[in-house]
């Protein structure tokens, strides 16, 4: 059974830092790895996708990772600013059409 | 467009109601999906559509049952709810298997 974890579970940080996130999965039988962010209360809006075959995805300050034979990915955010205080969540995709989740990291970043 | 459309917002149902969750999507789609979410927790799998079929149902109780009346459309309907049904719902879309999935911004259900 595919398992999903997430380091560290809380971070905070001083504005204009760089971050890095921790996701690591136990099955390497995956389809692709999306990082989601969640505010309170809120769904979840993608963030980025790697396909399996895939090292890396780069969107504005993100940058996401992948080593599929380690099982580990991680999101790197670039000068960190409040407005990205929320929820990160990674996704494994599985056989079935299934997305299994990490339990998150809350980020927040203090002006 | 990359927007996924859940109504309503927030819903409080008794436990002897019937209600229906829906979700809409505009995107040319051909997977759709429902999630829970409850407080604190990540999102678990409820059900997988694709081509408008059920194609995983992850032992959900018969109390919720999902249909998809077309491509663009996904419903839940909810018979008999407990309290502890009470959760965040989202429905997700991807264009095929295993691509990327988008997210709407959820039912906040509250079971009394």
């Amino acid at each position: 059974k595919q398992e999903v974890t997430q380091i560290p579970a809380a971070l905070s940080v001083p504005e204009g830092e760089n971050l890095v996130l921790n996701c690591s999965f136990t099955d390497s039988a995956i389809y692709n790895l999306q990082w989601f962010r969640q505010d309170p209360g809120k769904g979840l809006t993608s963030l980025l996708l790697i396909q399996s075959s895939q090292r890396e995805q780069t969107s504005g300050r993100l940058n996401a990772s992948l080593d599929k034979s380690s099982g580990r990915s991680t999101l790197y955010i670039a000068a960190s600013q409040p407005g990205d205080s929320a929820t990160y969540l990674c996704a494994v995709g599985v056989y079935g059409n299934k997305l299994v989740f990490g339990a998150g990291t809350i980020l927040r970043v203090k002006s | 467009d990359t927007e996924v459309t859940q109504t309503p917002k927030h819903l409080v149902m008794g436990m002897t109601n019937k209600k229906s969750l829906k979700c809409e999507q505009h995107m040319g789609h051909r997977a759709m999906y429902w999630y829970k979410q409850k407080a604190k927790k990540p999102p678990e799998l409820m059900f997988v559509y694709s081509y408008e079929k059920l194609s995983i149902n992850e032992s959900v109780p018969s109390r919720f049952s999902p249909e998809c009346p077309n491509s663009s459309l996904l419903n839940l309907h909810l018979h008999a709810l407990q309290p502890e049904d009470s959760a965040l719902y989202l429905c997700a879309s991807s264009q095929e298997d295993n691509t990327e999935a988008f997210f709407g911004q959820g039912t906040r259900l509250t079971v009394v």
